[in-house]
């Protein structure tokens, strides 16, 4: 397996437009985790599923962001409008048991001017 | 509210000496918990972990510890190599969620 592949690694927009983050993880994996690295925050959770569904998405910080699951090895994250403190790396992680360690993704750093 | 804290933003170290990374969680529900290393320009990659059943996990070079009782962790890299510089995050798990919760990360330099 490839590992967890996400796209873009790099993604630079206007503020304003729409963003959307992809991620395909680990075949096998039950687990999605999708989070944002920040210098204050460090890694951060913003939402995670289940077998595809959201189980929980209390870090997303606005309904400017959603994320969906539409079948086990396809996950995005969308940014609508996004501003520029939402510049940062996300990153999409996988793991078939909440309580082994996940695998990460490359990231995708995400610019918005 | 940050639920794992990582105090120390950076720690430098001479190479052959002993690298103690700390980290420090809030939430007594926690029962799993790791180290992550990560290089830049590339995502974390899993180090080391223990369950709350035990106070010590050794791996080659690596040691984690857990002190439950004053909810602390820490990672021991001993001898330090210079390859070992990058940043180390800790994350928890609570027995009743499936969140993986990170720390704000330590950046580690292993100088020659």
């Amino acid at each position: 397996d490839a590992g967890v592949i996400q796209s873009p690694r790099h993604e630079v927009t206007e503020m304003g437009q729409e963003v959307t983050l992809r991620c395909k993880p680990i075949s096998g994996h039950d687990y999605l985790f999708w989070y944002r690295q920040t210098m204050m925050r460090g890694l951060e959770l913003l939402i995670y599923f289940n077998n595809n569904v959201p189980i929980d998405d209390s870090g997303m910080p606005e309904d400017r962001f959603s994320a969906k699951m539409p079948n086990a090895s396809f996950s995005t994250l969308k940014i609508q409008p996004s501003e520029p403190r939402d510049s940062a790396v996300y990153f999409c992680a996988s793991t078939w048991d909440a309580n082994t360690e996940a695998f990460f993704g490359q990231g995708t750093r995400l610019t918005v001017v | 509210d940050q639920q794992v804290k990582q105090n120390s933003p950076s720690l430098s170290v001479q190479e052959g000496r002993i690298s103690i990374l700390n980290c420090d969680y809030t939430n007594s529900m926690f029962d799993y918990f790791l180290w992550y290393k990560k290089y830049p320009a590339e995502g974390p990659t899993f180090l080391i972990s223990i369950s709350s059943i035990k106070d010590k996990n050794e791996d080659g070079r690596f040691t984690v510890f857990l002190n439950k009782s004053a909810k602390h962790l820490s990672l021991h890299i001993v001898p330090s190599q210079p390859g070992d510089s990058a940043v180390y995050f800790c994350a928890c798990i609570s027995y009743n969620t499936d969140k993986l919760i990170f720390g704000t990360g330590t950046r580690l330099q292993v100088f020659p």
